[in-house]
């Protein structure tokens, strides 16, 4: 089993639609979790860290889930300006082990 | 005031070819790393520097070496390049922290293409 895994995308959606993404990720003793977004040939930047207790930042909305090691984010109302590769990122105890999952490509269509 | 800079953005050489690539982080961070993402988009750590001691070697060949002079600088020194090692390279830096839970923030990217 990869360390960390993602939904294959990609995801085409029609502007103003929700959007879900999985992650899941093999090693109970990670820590931190983390979404972020890259746009085609740029860098990974950071869209939203994700707390134990769900997290939301606007349309975005993360949930971590400890028991089934598994992460979400949902986005509501999508706009084009969405389109990118959603990354989930997991981080294990003390700064080790972090690790990218290979990303969910998304496409907002007009 | 780029907060990680890279250099350069581009790079083109000859197989076989030495080349470094430069990293620098205005951020005060403690912590650098360079990834190599590849021709499927696949995002792997290669090194991880804290306060200028190596904390992360994943497994990468030993013609790649990492050189941090002090912690605002991570670099990356490339001998006998091969066709294999195309990809994009990124720096990244992250305040670090006892937990290690800030998370990274990244330079451009180098574009290193071997002919």
């Amino acid at each position: 089993r990869k360390e960390v895994e993602q939904d294959p995308g990609p995801f085409n959606v029609p502007e103003g639609a929700t959007v879900a993404f999985n992650c899941t990720y093999s090693n109970s003793a990670s820590q931190s979790f983390f979404w972020y977004r890259q746009d085609c040939r740029k860098e990974p930047k950071l869209l939203m860290s994700v707390y134990s207790s769900g997290n939301e930042d606007g349309r975005f909305t993360a949930q971590l889930n400890r028991a089934s090691q598994y992460i979400s984010l949902l986005i509501r109302d999508s706009k084009l300006s969405d389109s990118a590769t959603y990354l989930c990122v997991v981080m294990g105890p003390y700064g080790q082990n972090f690790v990218f999952g290979p990303g969910t490509r998304l496409s907002v269509l007009p | 005031d780029t907060a990680v800079s890279q250099t350069p953005k581009y790079l083109v050489t000859q197989m076989g070819n030495d080349k470094s690539i430069k990293c620098e982080q205005n951020l005060g961070h403690d912590t650098m790393y360079w990834y190599k993402q590849d021709s499927k988009k696949f995002l792997k750590i290669m090194f991880s520097y804290n306060n200028k001691e190596l904390i992360i070697n994943e497994t990468v060949p030993n013609r790649f070496s990492p050189k941090s002079p002090d912690k605002a600088h991570l670099n990356l020194h490339i001998n006998s390049l091969e066709l294999g090692d195309s990809a994009v390279y990124f720096c990244a830096s992250s305040s670090g922290g006892s937990l290690g839970d800030q998370p990274q923030h990244f330079g451009d990217g180098t574009r290193l293409s071997i002919l």
